[in-house]
């Protein structure tokens, strides 16, 4: 079964302090790694995609990366703004279906 | 550019009530239409797909239904409201990466 897991659920920092977010996957044939920003009671913000081992992606202060079994969003120097709850999800077969993880809710104090 | 508006945004209903939310999405032809539903504090969970007019695709077995009656119109019905239907039940479109509508959350009493 094809399953996304975040770590850690939640995590507070300090404004300026620099962390990653975790997404380990198990699909059977990955067609893309994603990452959305969701603010509450809103609908998620696309960020990232990801395709392949050792791919890349920057915006701003984030920048996503993607191995064989995971994922890292790296958040570098973070404001208050950045806080939000971010989640990944891996593509599935066809008609690009999504299989997401739980999120991770990031608060970024000032 | 593209857009996707999905109303209503807030919706209190009773138990045994019926149920409509639609969405829509302008600038884009033939996508990829999506429901999710995302229960408090987990992650979101696709209940319906569908890659063309009048081509719906269930993922799990429940109380709702969902309709496409038009290229870039995408409806999501219950006759009959069951507690457990709450939620906040987002739309979305896809040609490769999936954006998504504002949500409504939907409280049954």
């Amino acid at each position: 079964e094809d399953q996304v897991t975040q770590s850690p659920e939640a995590l507070r920092l300090q404004e300026g302090e620099s962390s990653s977010l975790n997404c380990s996957y198990t699909v059977s044939g990955l067609r893309g790694l994603f990452w959305y920003r969701q603010d509450p009671g809103k609908g998620p913000e696309f960020l990232f995609t990801l395709y392949s081992a050792g791919e890349e992606k920057e915006k701003e202060r984030l920048k996503a990366t993607l191995t064989k079994k995971e994922s890292f969003l790296h958040i570098t120097a973070p404001k208050p703004e950045d806080s939000a709850t971010y989640l990944c999800a891996v593509q599935v077969g066809g008609a690009q279906k999504l299989v997401f993880g739980q999120g991770t809710r990031l608060t970024i104090n000032p | 550019s593209q857009t996707i508006h999905q109303w209503p945004a807030t919706l209190v209903q009773p138990v045994g009530s019926p149920l409509s939310l639609e969405c829509t999405v302008e600038g884009t032809s033939n996508p990829n239409l999506y429901w999710y539903r995302q229960a408090a504090g987990r992650g979101l969970q696709l209940l319906f797909y569908s890659v063309g007019i009048g081509q719906i695709s269930s993922e799990v077995p429940q109380n709702l239904s969902a309709s496409r009656p038009q290229d870039r119109q995408f409806i999501l019905s219950s006759k009959k409201l069951l507690l457990s239907d709450s939620g906040f039940y987002l739309c979305a479109w896809s040609t490769h990466e999936a954006f998504f509508g504002q949500g409504t959350r939907l409280t049954v009493v």
